[in-house]
């Protein structure tokens, strides 16, 4: 029971901007929302997470709609290196004991 | 600085062959630690979590156990390898802002 929905495989040029939407239309309100990548053969790396307000670190930002039903994630420059497989979660930073990842979305950087 | 370590990293072995992969946290007392594994080509399965020594909790009925016989440690095994068990497994440490992962294991189930 992954409580997302995100596209299969979506393509990005290279320093263009990638937004990647994810739908989690049962969300909780105690449940953050969480992002994490996957390169090939490698274990999922953190991205960024957040409630309700946007977010914004060094790799990403994070939008959140008003009514907390779905969100993108922005790689604001995408590189060939951000080619991954990226897992939007929804979780409780406390209570919840695991994260259900789904098949998240294979993004492809093009040179 | 918290880490998490997994080995080893690649393992082939013969079907109804033993399992058994090792996980080690550090930085941290009574972490929330995790077992994933992910098939060829698809996400990851929770298999294990655990809160703490000795508390085990599966997630789906099948062929591999877990233990927890030190804080820091968490076992993944198999008395009897399947062809099915092939796979990516990961382990992973639970703060407060999402997981770390460690680097993973490649099973390959001959």
């Amino acid at each position: 029971d992954a409580k997302t929905t995100q596209p299969t495989s979506m393509d990005c040029a290279e320093g263009r901007a990638a937004n990647l939407p994810c739908n989690h239309s049962t969300i909780s309100g105690n449940e953050y929302v969480y992002w994490y990548r996957q390169i090939h053969s490698q274990g999922p790396q953190y991205i960024i997470h957040g409630l309700k307000n946007n977010e914004t670190n060094e790799m990403a930002s994070l939008i959140i709609t008003e009514d907390r039903k779905s969100s993108t994630l922005i790689l604001p420059h995408a590189t060939l290196r951000d080619t991954a497989v990226y897992y939007c979660i929804v979780s409780h930073p406390q209570t919840g004991n695991q994260f259900y990842f789904g098949t998240g979305t294979s993004l492809t950087v093009i040179p | 600085s918290q880490t998490i370590h997994q080995w080893p990293a690649t393992l082939v072995q013969p079907v109804g062959s033993p399992l058994s992969l090792e996980c080690t946290v550090e930085g941290t007392s009574n972490p929330n630690l995790y077992w994933y594994r992910q098939a060829a080509g698809r996400g990851l399965q929770l298999l294990f979590y655990s809160v703490g020594i000795g508390q085990i909790s599966s997630e789906v009925p099948q062929n591999l156990s877990a233990s927890r016989p030190q804080d820091r440690q968490f076992i993944l095994s198999s008395k009897k390898l399947l062809l099915s068990d092939s796979g990516f497994y990961l382990c992973a440490w639970k703060f407060a802002g999402g997981y770390t992962f460690g680097s993973g294991t490649r099973l390959t189930v001959v």
